[in-house]
């Protein structure tokens, strides 16, 4: 079974601030992590994926996050807030060895103070 | 260009009917998903097909049946029998046990 955990539903940061966006996770299995970002009314687009190898992870836009097995946490992270950041997030997880969906968190929806 | 592409955007429904939303895939994806978003709940799932021909119950099929006779396509349908139908779906794609998860711009349902 897995789960996963975003904390803060809502998080409001000024242009130009450090964006922090928190996720833990449970798994049974070693996890595949990803965080999607997604717009109004639109569909989800990844951000980025930890599967293996490397902890910190590139992603688009300037994202990017570290999986630490010790805490379950994959938090997401942008040095400069800029106004087009302003999304809702998630957290998902995948157990490996077969594609039978992801388990989301709830989402968190990022606010850009100019 | 390739993508995910569901109809329609916007979807009426009326107290006892059935309703159908289309996914449609050219991503030559194995793999194909519904999820259902309601607002603070993320996302879950509904049905997932991994093959042609075969589909699994994720975890809220209650009032939803689906399926899968082309590798393309994979329609759900929202039947009477689901009592709470307002929501976003949504449809992803995934190449076979590839757990990257690519997503249509989804379909919003309401009911009149």
């Amino acid at each position: 079974a897995q789960s996963v955990t975003q904390l803060g539903s809502h998080v409001s940061v000024s242009e130009g601030a450090l964006v922090l966006l928190r996720c833990n996770y449970s798994s049974s299995v070693p996890p595949y992590l990803f965080w999607y970002v997604q717009y109004p009314n639109q569909g989800l687009q990844l951000l980025l994926k930890y599967t293996t190898g490397a902890t910190l992870v590139k992603g688009i836009n300037g994202f990017e996050a570290e999986f630490k097995k010790s805490e379950t946490s994959f938090h997401l992270t942008k040095p400069s807030a800029h106004m087009s950041d302003a999304a809702e997030y998630f957290c998902a997880v995948s157990g490996r060895g077969g594609a039978d969906g992801l388990t989301f968190g709830k989402g968190t929806h990022l606010i850009i103070q100019p | 260009d390739g993508g995910i592409t569901q109809s329609p955007k916007y979807l009426f429904r009326k107290e006892g009917q059935n309703v159908t939303l289309s996914c449609e895939q050219n991503l030559n994806h194995d793999a194909m998903y519904w999820y259902r978003q309601d607002p603070g709940q993320g996302l879950r799932l509904i049905y997932y097909s991994q093959i042609v021909n075969d589909f699994q119950k994720g975890d809220i099929a209650e009032g939803y049946s689906v399926s899968r006779e082309k590798k393309e396509s994979f329609p759900l349908t929202v039947t009477s029998a689901q009592k709470n139908p307002t929501a976003f779906y949504l449809c992803a794609s995934s190449i076979f046990r590839e757990e990257t998860q690519y997503f249509g711009p989804g379909t919003r349902l309401l009911v009149l």
